[in-house]
């Protein structure tokens, strides 16, 4: 079993809608990260968080510490956020510990 | 542009060859990260250097070594290439040592023949 859980692992929503994409994880952490891999394989970082819930635009992201859970939410979609949503998570172990990754959502908007 | 430049884009190889990937770090980084993925792994963590020292390492084959060099840049050689090893290569760079926000090369595409 993975560390790193995404669900769902392909999705597909019309212009407009409003779309969750989850992250469930098995470790302790100190930190979660949602990255978004474009078509072309660029990657850019969205957000890293540790508690709480962060708004960037049109996105959001939560997280459950207790529940070991995280979601990232995109409001009012569009074809441009068609993409690949990577959750990767940094182990609360002591050192220095790397990033561990889900396999990604594979997100298309259709207009 | 994340400020973080990869060369080459594209590499084609033999398998037994041996390849240079190089990366710079954005202005100020002191962290570079080596990440693989390939189209059955996803991300992988290869290795971090940390203002010139090794800092963590990951699932990093023996036949694959980087180094980072006084004015930051890294390179990751890639030796006695097998088919695969064929994936995107990608490095990432940020401020600290630990895993604060990453910001991510444009990868560099190794096709290994």
């Amino acid at each position: 079993k993975n560390e790193v859980e995404q669900s769902p692992q392909n999705l597909t929503a019309q212009e407009g809608e409003f779309i969750t994409i989850n992250c469930s994880y098995s470790v302790g952490i100190s930190a979660l990260h949602w990255l978004q891999q474009h078509p072309g394989g660029g990657i850019v970082s969205l957000f890293m968080l540790s508690s709480g819930k962060k708004k960037h635009g049109r996105l959001i992201a939560t997280i459950n510490i207790q529940e070991k859970h995280s979601s990232l939410h995109i409001t009012a979609s569009h074809p441009r956020d068609s993409a690949v949503y990577i959750c990767a998570v940094r182990s609360r172990n002591s050192g220095n510990t790397p990033l561990v990754f889900g396999k990604g959502t594979r997100l298309s908007v259709i207009a | 542009d994340s400020g973080v430049t990869q060369t080459p884009k594209h590499l084609i190889t033999a398998t037994g060859q041996r390849v240079t990937l190089r990366c710079s770090p954005r202005s100020g980084d002191l962290s570079v990260y080596w990440y693989q993925q390939s189209l059955d792994q996803g991300l992988q963590f290869l290795i971090q250097y940390y203002n010139g020292e090794e800092r963590a390492k990951g699932n990093i084959l023996e036949r694959f070594s980087a180094q980072q060099f006084p004015d930051l840049h890294s390179e990751l050689n890639l030796s006695s290439l097998e088919l695969g090893d064929s994936a995107l290569y990608f490095c990432a760079s940020s401020v600290g040592a630990f895993a604060d926000t990453q910001y991510f090369g444009p990868g560099t595409r190794l096709t290994v023949l």
